[in-house]
């Protein structure tokens, strides 16, 4: 199972909005709604910050929104500020009822 | 609150073996299953397996079929993580994390993580 393709950094300035790409498969990202996403800070564990594509977990801002087309997925963080700049993992289950990963994306607040 | 916490950083030698323990608390721990990730130094993630704490099945990554095995003591509400025949390259940061209740494959709470190091 390939790792999920993301970008590898992607950057902005506070306020601004951004976007970070997640493609897979139709095996995975499009066969699917059980697409996540994970915050990571250095040195940190990774935390959930969207579930099945679109959903929040509870405490989480709503400044970070989920969406899918296809067999890419997007995390979007608007109005960006300081405390985001971190790294951003998608995660997908896939066919053969595992679960696989993106590269990540390490996103710079300017 | 929900916790999971990890066992203490390892030193190994290639080829021993090496097993992580992953202590819950604050929820039911047969209600969950448990997803084993890890990230080497500067990498990314990597789904590693799950196990179901209600029942004991499994599901392992292809890449690490044979070398892993993932358990659970029901008594305790621990799950533990074994990798046999270490190499250099499982160098890594091994992470517990919680299925969630709501999307069983959304990892909702995370261990803070075990550093393994393999070394002659």
């Amino acid at each position: 199972q390939s790792a999920l393709t993301q970008p590898a950094s992607v950057s902005g300035s506070p306020g601004q909005s951004i976007t970070i790409s997640c493609t897979g498969t139709s095996n995975d990202v499009g066969g699917y709604n059980y697409v996540s996403w994970y915050q990571q800070h250095p040195g940190k564990a990774p935390k959930l910050m969207i579930y099945d594509v679109t959903t929040r977990p509870s405490g989480v801002s709503n400044r970070f929104s989920g969406s899918k087309s296809g067999n890419t997925a997007s995390l979007t963080i608007s109005g960006l500020q300081a405390e985001d700049e971190a790294d951003y993992y998608c995660s997908s289950y896939t066919a053969d009822t595992t679960r696989v990963f993106g590269g990540g994306t390490r996103l710079t607040v300017l | 609150q929900v916790q999971l916490v990890q066992s203490g950083a390892e030193v190994k030698k290639p080829g021993a073996s090496v097993k992580v323990s992953c202590k819950t608390s604050g929820y039911t721990f047969t209600s969950n299953g448990i997803n084993w990730v890890r990230q080497a130094p500067g990498q990314g993630l990597e789904w590693m397996g799950w196990i179901s704490a209600y029942n004991g099945h499994t599901n392992y990554a292809q890449k690490l079929q044979g070398r892993v095995t993932l358990t659970r003591d029901t008594s305790t509400s621990t799950a533990y993580m074994d990798l046999r025949s270490l190499r250099s390259d499982d160098t890594a940061v091994y992470y517990c994390a919680r299925g969630s209740s709501f999307s069983p494959d959304a990892f909702d709470i995370w261990g803070q993580g075990t550093m393994v190091t393999v070394s002659s």
